[in-house]
C-alpha cells in the first residue's frame, strides 16, 4: 500500500463546474501537508499548503481531517488552465511524499 | 528570478553507459533533493541532502547508483551501468529547510533530465 494514494481520474469536467480531489495518508505522523500541480512534461511547482484548520487561495480550498487522514483539494468555477495533474504531498521529517497524482481535464 | 537547473534535459544512451546527471541548486537553499518519476510508480525520492551532506538515500538503488555534491552549487545522480529500467524522468529540487527563512518546507523543482536507456 502506497504512503499517499489518490484516485488518478481523470477528472473531466466543464468550464465553470466545481471539482473535487481526495487523498488518504498512512503515516499518522506526517507533519505537514500540500497540494503541487503538475502540467503535462514539467515540474511539479506548489500550488498550497493545506493547515488543520483548512484554508482557501482565491478558487482553490484545501482541507485536512488528521483523525480520518485525509486531504482534499476544491476548484471552484474551473478553468481551461487548470487542467494538470494535482499531486497530494505529505512532509515525513525532512521528506516530501508524493502521491500518484489526479489528472484533471477542463473542457469548454 | 531563481531557478534550479537541470542538465542534460535530454539524455539516450544505451545499456551499460554511465550517465551523469546535473543540478544546480536555488542559491542559499540547503536542502538538495533527488527524484525519478514514472508513470507506473510516480514522483520517488532517490536521495537528499542537507548542507551538501547526505541525509537519506534509502530510495535509491546502491549497486548503480550515487548522489554527490561536491559543492553547494553543484548536485549530481550517476548511474553505472544504466538499465531499460533506469528510464525514467529525474527532477533535482531544493529548499530551505530549518531555518527562521524558511517555508512551509517548499521544494523548487528543476525542469527535469528525461533519461531513456536502449
Amino acid at each position: 500500500r502506497k504512503e499517499v494514494e489518490q484516485d488518478p481520474g481523470p477528472f473531466n469536467v466543464p468550464e465553470g463546474a466545481t471539482v473535487a480531489f481526495n487523498c488518504t495518508y498512512s503515516n499518522s505522523a506526517s507533519q505537514s501537508f500540500f497540494w503541487y500541480r503538475q502540467d503535462c512534461r514539467k515540474e511539479p511547482k506548489l500550488l498550497m499548503s493545506v493547515y488543520s484548520s483548512g484554508n482557501e487561495d482565491g478558487r482553490f480550498t484545501a482541507q485536512l481531517n488528521r483523525a480520518s487522514q485525509y486531504i482534499s483539494l476544491l476548484i471552484r468555477d474551473s478553468k481551461l488552465s487548470d487542467s494538470a495533474t494535482y499531486l497530494c504531498v505529505v512532509r515525513n521529517t525532512g521528506k516530501l511524499i508524493f502521491g500518484q497524482g489526479t489528472t484533471l481535464q477542463v473542457k469548454p | 528570478d531563481a531557478r534550479v537547473t537541470q542538465t542534460p534535459r535530454h539524455k539516450v544512451t544505451e545499456m551499460g553507459q554511465e550517465v551523469t546527471m546535473r543540478c544546480q541548486p536555488i542559491l542559499g537553499h540547503n536542502t538538495v533533493f533527488w527524484y525519478r518519476q514514472t508513470m507506473m510508480q510516480g514522483l520517488e525520492l532517490l536521495a537528499y541532502f542537507r548542507n551538501r551532506a547526505p541525509l537519506d538515500d534509502s530510495g535509491m538503488p546502491k549497486d548503480r547508483f550515487s548522489a554527490e555534491m561536491p559543492d553547494a552549487t553543484l548536485a549530481t545522480l550517476k548511474i553505472q551501468p544504466s538499465e531499460p529500467r533506469d528510464s525514467a524522468v529525474y527532477f533535482c529540487a531544493s529548499g530551505l529547510v530549518g531555518t527562521r527563512r524558511a517555508r512551509n518546507y517548499e521544494q523548487y523543482f528543476g525542469p527535469g533530465t528525461r533519461l531513456t536507456v536502449t
